[in-house]
């Protein structure tokens, strides 16, 4: 069965401090690759997505991410965090040519020390 | 362009009574999901509507709940009767296409005591 695992629980970053953010799946075809983020009070958001092309994406607010087919990892990426990019991190894969419906991580918090 | 919305915000019930949820998708968007939080875990697909056609409900977790889409507009979850586990945040998606970005409602936080 597919999966995604994040490594990270909870990660604590003091301001311009870089991040990344592990996530790993298991799916042996092809795969398009989400990154979603929950502000805290807020609905989930699409931060960025892969389908095909240059693996490394950019997304809003900073973020990239970067897709190694090699290692199954999709990592998310930004040089300096700021306090308000706390919130909870959630990697999310779906199946080419699947229905569509998403597979999450359980997700990362990320706590931003001002 | 609104987004995608659900009502309630929140829902405080007593095991064994019913709860509707519901979603209004993004104008346009014929796929629509349902999804699942129970605290501590992860977020975990319900099923899958194409406009009013149920494509994919794999994820519902027993005959307690009942999906439906009339007019393949806005969508509902019913949870009939509702135990301890249903309690978590019910989210909603809508995406234009399969596969495609799927863009997320406020969910709806079911609490059974």
């Amino acid at each position: 069965a597919q999966s995604v695992s994040q490594h990270n629980h909870h990660v604590i970053l003091s301001e311009a401090a870089s991040l990344e953010l592990g996530c790993n799946y298991s799916y042996g075809g092809t795969v398009n690759l989400f990154w979603y983020v929950q502000y805290p009070g807020q609905h989930l958001q699409l931060l960025l997505k892969y389908f095909s092309g240059d693996p490394l994406v950019k997304g809003i607010k900073g973020f990239e991410a970067e897709f190694i087919k090699s290692k199954f990892s999709f990592n998310l990426r930004k040089p300096s965090v700021q306090w308000s990019d706390t919130a909870e991190y959630f990697c999310a894969v779906n199946a080419e040519g699947s229905q569509g419906n998403l597979i999450f991580g359980k997700g990362t918090k990320l706590s931003v020390k001002p | 362009e609104a987004g995608v919305t659900q009502f309630p915000s929140h829902s405080v019930i007593e095991k064994g009574q019913t709860v509707t949820l519901r979603c209004d998708p993004i104008s346009g968007h014929d796929n629509l999901y349902w999804y699942r939080r129970v605290m501590g875990k992860e977020i975990k697909f319900l099923l899958h509507f194409v406009k009013e056609s149920k494509q994919d409900e794999s994820g519902m977790p027993n005959n307690r709940f009942l999906a439906e889409r009339t007019g393949g507009t806005y969508s509902t979850l019913k949870v009939q009767p509702a135990e301890l586990e249903d309690s978590g945040v019910y989210f909603c998606a809508s995406s234009h296409r399969l596969a495609a970005a799927q863009y997320f409602g406020p969910g709806t936080r079911l609490t059974v005591l």
